[in-house]
């Protein structure tokens, strides 16, 4: 079945250091991937996600690039901020299913020491 | 502002009790979804529903119920609730035919089952 894996955490970092988190998938259709963010007490929200192969998504600075090849889909950010603090899910999803099931992998947190 | 909203936010009861979470979306979507999360595990899939009226099993339904009786509710039910059931529960919503399987996540119940 599909599977998500991405960096365990807690990483730790400190103020305007770069972040990667590693996010690997198996899965035998062709998914829209995902990378959400959950900040303490709130629910996951949607960080960007990348329905296409070999194209990038971003926002807030984050940024990661779907690669169809290595079946990766790694979450970058050149320079971490203290309110960067959060859970980051990396996900993929099922195209074109009634359904719209989402495999979330188990979640990488962050935390940005000022 | 469209929103998926749950109550209630924080529920403390007792082993062989009967619990029910409430999860209440102003998306219009006709998916919802019920997850728990737990360290480790990330976020898995209890029930799901299709719409009203529907309901069907996820990843990990035993020991809960599932009711959907109108587009915009969908309830979690456990009949003789269990320590082993203490963890945060996430309701969201989605409608993959417009979101490239997107889900719209709510802010969660902690569960505490003495």
């Amino acid at each position: 079945g599909d599977s998500v894996t991405q960096t365990e955490g807690p990483v730790t970092l400190s103020e305007g250091t770069s972040l990667t988190v590693n996010c690997s998938y198996e899965t035998k259709q062709y998914p829209t991937l995902f990378w959400y963010v959950q900040y303490p007490g709130e629910g996951p929200q949607l960080l960007f996600k990348v329905p296409k192969a070999n194209e990038k998504g971003s926002n807030r600075g984050f940024e990661a690039t779907y690669n169809k090849e290595a079946t990766s889909f790694h979450l970058q950010k050149a320079s971490v901020q203290e309110s960067d603090s959060a859970v980051y899910y990396c996900a993929l999803g099922e195209r074109g299913s009634a359904l719209g099931r989402l495999h979330f992998g188990a979640g990488t947190q962050l935390i940005v020491i000022p | 502002e469209a929103a998926v909203t749950q109550s209630p936010r924080n529920k403390v009861a007792v082993t062989g009790g009967k619990v029910t979470l409430s999860c209440n979306q102003t998306n219009n979507h006709n998916n919802m979804y019920w997850y728990r999360q737990d360290t480790g595990h990330g976020l898995r899939l209890i029930h799901y529903s299709y719409g009203a009226g529907s309901t069907e099993k996820g990843d990990i339904p035993d020991g809960y119920k599932a009711s959907r009786p109108s587009q915009e509710n969908f309830s979690l039910i456990l009949e003789l609730a269990t320590p082993s059931q203490t963890s945060v529960y996430f309701c969201a919503s989605g409608e993959p035919r417009h979101h490239y399987a997107e889900q719209f996540f709510g802010p969660g119940t902690r569960l505490t089952v003495l």
